[in-house]
């Protein structure tokens, strides 16, 4: 199984450009995070998914957008890149409330 | 509001010492707490689940426990190893959200 795949690995934009974030799954899991760490802190919720067609806010979710259409994919769309959105981002997913969370490798994005 | 902490923020110890780190939260009410290991660099890997009614999980040398009237949880290494240089996260589950504490960055010296 390849587990929780991210991509891109890197990426640099530009202040105001946009981009999708893409996370995908194939392990039929239910519920799918989003995460942001900056450098030297932990982790920050963004927003999470505990099924198709739902979708919460985390801690910080101002300038990102999700949705989540299939149980596969939770993508994660910023919409005007600001300096602010300079972080490594992480998507997660696991089967149930009780079970582990497994991690993608994370997309580090930079916007200049 | 759930709030996790974790101290020291770094540890530097010599190979084959046992250690502890140390895990504290707020929510007496937390469903589980789980410990993960991330690599400079890399991805979190996830290493012991406690779930709310235990008290201990156990994998190799690895051992977390789960005080929840004390608001605190601990990772024990045995016979740490230069392999296990890693920053190490504890994270609350709450309803539906995982917090996470800033990590304790472990370093083993040879």
């Amino acid at each position: 199984n390849a587990g929780v795949t991210q991509t891109p690995k890197f990426r640099i934009l530009k202040i105001g450009q946009s981009m999708t974030l893409q996370c995908t799954q194939d392990m039929n899991h239910n519920y799918m995070y989003w995460y942001r760490q900056d450098p030297g802190m932990g982790l920050k919720l963004i927003y999470y998914s505990v099924g198709a067609g739902i979708t919460d806010k985390g801690e910080v979710p101002n300038g990102y957008n999700v949705s989540r259409s299939t149980t596969e994919d939770f993508p994660l769309r910023l919409e005007l890149a600001a300096p602010s959105q300079t972080s490594v981002y992480f998507c997660a997913s696991k089967r149930g409330s009780d079970e582990k969370l497994f991690f993608g490798s994370g997309t580090q994005l930079s916007v200049l | 509001k759930q709030e996790v902490t974790q101290i020291p923020a770094a540890l530097s110890v010599p190979e084959g010492e046992n250690l502890v780190l140390n895990c504290s939260f707020t929510d007496s009410a937390i469903y589980n707490l789980q410990w993960f290991r991330q690599d400079p660099g890399k991805g979190l890997t996830s290493l012991l689940l406690i779930q709310s009614s235990q008290r201990e999980q156990t994998s190799g040398r690895l051992n977390a426990s789960l005080d929840k009237s004390s608001g605190r949880s601990t990772l024990y290494i045995a016979a740490s190893q230069p392999g296990d240089s890693a920053t190490y996260l504890c994270a609350e589950w709450g309803a539906q959200k995982l917090v996470f504490g800033q990590g304790t960055r472990l370093t083993i010296n040879p």
